[in-house]
């Protein structure tokens, strides 16, 4: 059965320092989205990204946040400057339209030091 | 503000109970409803889709109804078993078609004791 898949599974990295996270959505899926869950708290939409571009965000996704899909296969999101509140579980979705499932990946947790 | 809650946070049953875990929302204009399953630091399995206009949906031993009109989702899982042990989550996509975020509720830590 088709998956969404995220690398890697854990990064740590210091503050201020860019990250990439990447992932794999399921291959005939149109929407894709990220989510981000701190330890001990709901699970929070970050961005959701349609037709090459940004179809929603949240407060949260401010100018230190982008996406991209550099190719036909990749979804990834950069932190510019991580700070220690960015330090979470990063969950990206993807889905063959947007009434229909969300598919959630099993998740990058960074850890910001 | 558009808010998903699920009470209680912890749920400890013996084994072959049959169960409700409840999910309740602000607004009850939704466009769907999702139940996800999350085990320990892993991700999120999607169990259940429920439209704004179904009543509910069958998976198995799970069952999801939904009334729009009090703001209510339930999940039941009849005839529980340790390896059902773990979080549930509800999540909403208020509005209409043109809203992709899901909401998601705090969760229920479920317990299946054998």
């Amino acid at each position: 059965e088709p998956e969404v898949t995220q690398t890697p599974s854990h990064q740590v990295t210091q503050m201020g320092q860019e990250v990439i996270l990447r992932c794999v959505p399921i291959s005939n899926h149109l929407y894709f989205y990220w989510y981000r869950q701190i330890l001990g708290q709901k699970v929070e939409f970050l961005v959701s990204f349609y037709n090459n571009e940004i179809s929603e965000k949240s407060e949260i996704f401010d100018d230190q946040f982008s996406v991209e899909r550099p190719d036909g296969s990749n979804f990834t999101l950069k932190i510019r400057s991580t700070k220690l509140e960015d330090s979470a579980m990063y969950f990206c979705a993807s889905g063959r339209s947007g009434p229909l499932e969300q598919y959630f990946g099993p998740g990058t947790r960074l850890t910001v030091t | 503000k558009q808010e998903v809650t699920q009470i209680p946070a912890a749920l400890s049953v013996p084994e072959g109970e049959n169960l409700v875990l409840n999910c309740s929302f602000t607004d009850s204009a939704i466009y769907n409803l999702q139940w996800f399953r999350q085990d320990p630091g892993k991700g999120l399995t999607s169990l259940l889709l429920i439209q704004s206009s179904q009543r509910e949906q069958t998976s198995g031993r799970l069952n999801a109804s939904l009334d729009k009109s009090s703001g209510r989702s339930t999940l039941y899982i009849a005839a529980s078993q340790p390896g059902d042990s773990a979080t549930y989550l509800c999540a909403v996509k208020f509005g209409n078609f043109g809203n992709e975020k899901l909401t998601f509720g705090t969760g229920t830590r479920l317990t299946i004791i054998p």
